[in-house]
């Protein structure tokens, strides 16, 4: 089982960029939720995927926008990037209400 | 004043000692999860705990529901041990976690 995973790495855009990050979740877990780790931060919340439909959100803006596919697997979309949108960005699997499990993290630098 | 918060912020050991990191949160709470991350980023998923006390290897946890307080500790602690220690709390009907500061842990040779 390869766990979490999740692409690109790392990342670097320009500020009004647009940008798709992805997350492939735990074999068996039907549940992705997305995080944003600011630099020394703890991390934020900013939605969770559950049969293919938004069921949560964060205090995030609406250019922050996903998708989940019927495999599980999801997107992150972030349009008009700004220089505050450098963040690592987690994805976390889980079966709905258990223990999440969390992918190594994708790198955006927005310059 | 956040709904999840941890204590200390920073911790330096020497290797061998015994290790507390405590976390208090303040509304109920359906679960509470210990994670581990290293520079570079990678979050660990430690416990999840929603009472009592769990144990793997030399991590211990343990769960006060009616105190609204959870204590990570590390018993025997080593230098690869290092890391930022988050707990992170989760709320009845939501898997939102909503995560504490994060504890800076060093333990030296």
């Amino acid at each position: 089982d390869a766990g979490v995973t999740q692409s690109p790495t790392h990342l670097i855009k320009t500020r009004g960029q647009q940008v798709t990050l992805r997350c492939s979740p735990k074999s068996g877990h039907d549940t992705v939720s997305w995080y944003q780790q600011a630099l020394g931060q703890e991390p934020q919340f900013i939605f969770q995927y559950y049969e293919e439909e938004e069921r949560q959100r964060g205090n995030f803006p609406d250019r922050f926008s996903g998708h989940q596919f019927p495999n599980y697997s999801s997107e992150l979309n972030v349009n008009a990037l700004l220089l505050g949108d450098s963040a690592l960005y987690l994805c976390a699997s889980s079966l709905k209400g258990y223990e999440q499990y969390f992918g190594p993290g994708t790198r955006l630098t927005v310059t | 004043k956040n709904e999840v918060e941890q204590s200390p912020q920073n911790l330096t050991a020497q290797e061998g000692e015994f290790i507390t990191i405590n976390c208090s949160y303040s509304v109920g709470i359906s679960a509470l999860h210990w994670l581990q991350q290293h520079p570079g980023g990678g979050i660990v998923s430690l416990f999840m705990l929603s009472s009592g006390k769990k144990k793997h290897g030399r991590l211990i946890a343990t769960i006060n529901i009616q105190e609204k307080h959870s204590s990570l500790h590390i018993t025997a602690s080593h230098p690869r041990d290092s890391a930022v220690y988050i707990c992170a709390s989760r709320s009845y009907n939501t898997d939102k976690l909503i995560f504490g500061t994060g504890t800076r842990l060093q333990v030296f040779p």
